[in-house]
């Protein structure tokens, strides 16, 4: 049964800071791997979408990375602004087309 | 593209009435959609999964004849939450995949269920 794990819950920087958020998960087999982000009472915003057979991707300010051998993504946030502070959720696409969703890590940029 | 839209995006109701939930894909034709729960604090535990013009397939430990799921056409897809009570108060959120991206899943923007 494949398990979702964010790691840190929580995490309050500076703005202006780069930060680094943790996703593993532990049946490799996956299709693909999505980052979110959820504003409070809100739906999701899909951040990156890393298919299996990459090692990253970018958009602006965000990269993601992927080592499925090890069952590991990053989310890697430069330079965080106030406005970044939000829920980021991973999620990991399996083979049955589920998507598996990790607790979270709910992020606060402080101005 | 790939928008999806639910409605109502907040519903209030008493114990015991039944509350229908809609998503609806807007640009693209969804062959299959999921809905989710998600509970204060907490993440998103898929409920269900819905084809078009087939049965929905329920995760475990999700009451199938509480949670009625209807995929009716390609682009739309409605929970009925039966005979709701309090403890049914969640966050509901539907997401959509098909056209070009089948691999991706394009959420919808939730729907708040308050139980009196």
């Amino acid at each position: 049964k494949q398990e979702v794990t964010q790691i840190p819950a929580a995490l309050s920087v500076p703005e202006g800071e780069n930060l680094v958020l943790n996703c593993s998960f532990t049946d490799s087999a996956i299709y693909n791997l999505q980052w979110f982000r959820q504003d409070p009472g809100k739906g999701l915003t899909s951040l990156l979408l890393i298919q299996s057979s990459q090692r990253e991707q970018t958009s602006g300010r965000l990269n993601a990375s992927l080592d499925k051998s090890s069952g590991r993504s990053t989310l890697y946030i430069a330079a965080s602004q106030p406005g970044d502070s939000a829920t980021y959720l991973c999620a990991v696409n399996n083979q049955g087309g589920k998507l598996i969703f990790g607790q979270g890590t709910e992020l606060s940029v402080k101005p | 593209g790939a928008v999806v839209s639910q409605h109502p995006s907040w519903v209030i109701c008493k114990s015991g009435t039944s509350v229908k939930i809609e998503c609806r894909s807007l640009d693209f034709q969804a062959t299959t959609m999921f809905w989710y729960r998600q509970f204060p604090k907490q993440s998103l535990m898929l409920m269900a999964t819905s084809n078009e013009g087939s049965k929905a397939t329920y995760e475990q430990g999700v009451e199938k004849d509480k949670f009625l799921i209807n995929h009716a056409s390609l682009t739309l897809s409605t929970l009925t939450v039966t005979s709701a009570h309090p403890e049914d108060s969640s966050f509901y959120i539907c997401s959509a995949r098909g056209g070009r991206s089948y691999n991706e899943q394009f959420f919808g923007p939730g729907t708040r269920l308050t139980v009196l």
